[in-house]
């Protein structure tokens, strides 16, 4: 079975300042990984994905998230935060156990960002 | 846009009532997720339907219930609602088939209110 942590429920940050987002993941198989970001009052949007190609993963508005089998985790960076980055973030673990894809959810992160 | 259509956005019922929710996925994918958004339980996958035929089900209740129709549409159905199933119900679509990567395409959500 396929689980995923996010290791913060909250993380305050400055704007201007650097942007972490840590998440693990568990699977039986190689996994697909992914990041959505969700707006107040909106549906998610992938921010990013690792399909088994480059571990350096880049996603849109200067996101970025490595994949490290080793340490089976899909931390979640960015060099310099903004203040349109404040939104709910979800890490997504999916794999083809049971023959199918079924994505499965951390509970989320909450990014505030302060002027 | 993510090409997802949900409707209604927006819903007031009753306890006791049934619902039903619809979803028109993305041009060209076959597969159709439901999830169940609330604060307490975070996202939660409900089931998964594959060029009209039920492919998964996770935690969705008995009162709950879903299919594909052969245009590819979607329809959630509630029945039965009670306080607790006030929640954010999300649809999603993807590729499916041997292409599939688990990538998700969100709609943006319908937010049922049971008074």
């Amino acid at each position: 079975a396929q689980s995923v942590t996010q290791l913060d429920s909250h993380v305050s940050v400055s704007e201007g300042t650097p942007v972490l987002l840590r998440c693990n993941y568990s699977s039986s198989y190689s996994p697909s990984l992914f990041w959505y970001v969700q707006h107040p009052n909106k549906g998610l949007q992938l921010l990013l994905k690792y399909t088994s190609a480059a571990t350096l993963v880049k996603g849109i508005n200067g996101f970025e998230a490595e994949f490290k089998k080793s340490e089976t985790s899909f931390h979640l960076t960015k060099p310099s935060a903004h203040m349109s980055d404040a939104a709910e973030y979800f890490c997504v673990v999916s794999d083809r156990g049971g023959g199918s894809y079924i994505p499965t959810f951390g509970r989320g992160t909450s990014l505030i960002v302060h002027p | 846009d993510s090409g997802v259509t949900q409707t209604p956005k927006h819903l007031i019922t009753a306890t006791g009532q049934r619902v039903t929710l619809r979803c028109s996925p993305r041009s060209g994918d076959l597969s159709v997720y439901w999830y169940q958004q609330s604060l307490d339980q975070g996202l939660q996958f409900l089931i998964q339907y594959y060029n009209g035929e039920e492919r998964a089900k996770g935690n969705i209740l008995e009162r709950f219930s879903a299919q594909q129709f052969p245009d590819l549409h979607s329809e959630l159905n509630l029945s039965s609602l009670e306080l607790g199933d006030s929640a954010l119900y999300f649809c999603a679509s993807s590729v499916g088939g041997l292409s599939n990567t688990g990538e998700l395409f969100f709609g943006e959500g319908s937010r049922l209110t049971v008074l």
